[in-house]
């Protein structure tokens, strides 16, 4: 079946630091990947989805790449504010084409110093 | 924007007891999902829904029952509640479609089983 790895647990920044986090993930076919970001006390929401067709996604200064030839798609950042604490969830759409279901990763909680 | 609601936003409970957690979602999503979040875990698949009357096993089902009586609306029941299941729970909802892989998600019921 799929699975998602993401296997940073914890990263600690300072503002205006550079954020990378990586996902690698194992699929049959061809995934839509998806970065989630879950604020204190709120429900995760969609920060980015990356599919086989455009490889790339940008939403409020974040970028997602997904990579075939690694099977990895990782999250940056260039510049990080103390409002991007949050935890990051990358999931992957089950293959299919259904996408009914997603897995997810253990998340990535962010922390930003000012 | 798509809402999803859910009630209790937080019960405590004893071991043995019953529970029913409840989420409505008003957008016309077909799927509707159910979650548990966990530290070291992240977002656990427990059952999900394409439609009213139907329901689908997750990936970690056992101890948990749902049913879907609506569109709308999507039930959890735990009728035996143990200490394990104290956690923080999820729903979720869809479009149905193989180009809608983003799920929405409620705010979250957190759940104490003493």
């Amino acid at each position: 079946g799929d699975s998602v790895t993401q296997k940073q647990g914890q990263v600690t920044l300072s503002e205006d630091d550079f954020l990378f986090i990586n996902c690698t993930y194992s699929t049959t076919t061809y995934p839509t990947l998806l970065w989630y970001v879950q604020y204190p006390g709120q429900g995760p929401q969609l920060l980015l989805k990356v599919t086989t067709a455009n490889n790339k996604g940008i939403s409020r200064g974040f970028e997602a790449t997904y990579d075939k030839g690694t099977t990895s798609f990782h999250l940056q950042k260039a510049s990080v504010q103390e409002s991007d604490s949050a935890v990051y969830f990358c999931a992957l759409a089950n293959s299919g084409g259904s996408n009914a279901k997603l897995t997810f990763g253990k998340g990535t909680k962010l922390s930003v110093k000012s | 924007e798509a809402a999803v609601t859910q009630s209790p936003r937080n019960k405590v409970t004893v071991t043995g007891g019953n529970v029913t957690l409840s989420c409505r979602q008003t957008n016309s999503h077909n799927y509707m999902y159910w979650y548990r979040q966990d530290t070291g875990h992240g977002l656990r698949l427990i059952h999900y829904s394409y439609g009213a009357g139907n329901l689908q096993i997750g990936d970690v089902p056992d101890g948990y029952k749902a049913t879907r009586t609506t569109q709308e609306d999507f039930f959890l029941l735990l009728e035996l509640a143990s200490p394990s299941q104290t956690s923080l729970y999820f729903c979720a909802s869809r479009r149905q479609g193989g180009d809608y892989a983003e799920q929405f998600f409620g705010p979250g019921t957190r759940l104490t089983v003493l």
